[in-house]
């Protein structure tokens, strides 16, 4: 079990730019899930994908935010124009898809922007 | 809308001495309430989970909470806190419908003194 794994662990970048995280589920969970965590605060829902069909966005996610799961296994989640802002720990999580199964999550990915 | 109320930030105790973290909730059904622990660099690891049935879980890491609806609350409980007990500690409640996405209450930092 190699458990749900985030690339890259840590990014620093500058306002403006394009950024874009990976996450590699535990194989075959059909459920992955994005969380923003920012400091001093828990994480908070920003979409799911079942297989590979993205079913809800929160209104956290603007315009600026996309996130696939094309062949519905490993997911992208790109933020476009980055702000200050948007400086958090991206975390990722997956399950089966019951709603009595656990989520577990990855070690996340922390977001800098100057 | 879905709430949850972690009212201890910071919380110091002794090692050896019993622990007990505060969690109430707000949710209009019966709620799926979780119990995470985040150490510092590291991704979310569950400690115990309530769906149903008996209203006192027991957890790994010597933990246990216990459900009190009237009480609208969700308590962590540990008798005896090691130092490596050190860590965030967040209560979350899952969402029953599809989408079984978690809302996190702010946490609480625990210190461990020895």
């Amino acid at each position: 079990d190699t458990g749900v794994s985030q690339n890259p662990r840590h990014k620093i970048t500058k306002r403006g730019q394009n950024v874009t995280f990976r996450c590699d589920p535990i194989s075959e969970h059909n459920r992955l899930y994005w969380y923003r965590q920012t400091l001093g605060q828990g994480p908070e829902f920003l979409t799911y994908f079942q297989n590979e069909a993205q079913l809800e966005k929160s209104r956290l996610l603007s315009d600026r935010f996309s996130a696939e799961r094309p062949k519905g296994s490993f997911s992208t989640l790109e933020i476009q124009r980055t702000e200050q802002g948007d400086s958090a720990m991206y975390l990722c999580a997956s399950n089966t898809g019951f709603s009595t199964d656990t989520q577990y999550f990855g070690p996340g990915t922390r977001l800098t922007v100057l | 809308a879905q709430s949850v109320t972690q009212p201890d930030i910071h919380i110091t105790v002794s090692e050896g001495a019993s622990l007990e973290l505060r969690c109430n909730y707000s949710y209009g059904a019966t709620p799926y309430l979780f119990w995470y622990v985040q150490s510092p660099g590291q991704g979310l690891q569950l400690l115990l989970k309530y769906f149903s049935g008996d209203t006192l879980v027991q957890g790994i890491k010597g933990f246990e909470a216990e459900f009190k609806r009237s009480q609208s609350s969700f308590n962590l409980r540990k008798p005896s806190v090691h130092w490596s007990d050190a860590a965030e500690y967040f209560c979350a409640v899952g969402h029953t419908g599809t989408a079984s996405k978690l809302t996190f209450g702010t946490g609480t930092r625990l210190q461990v003194t020895l």
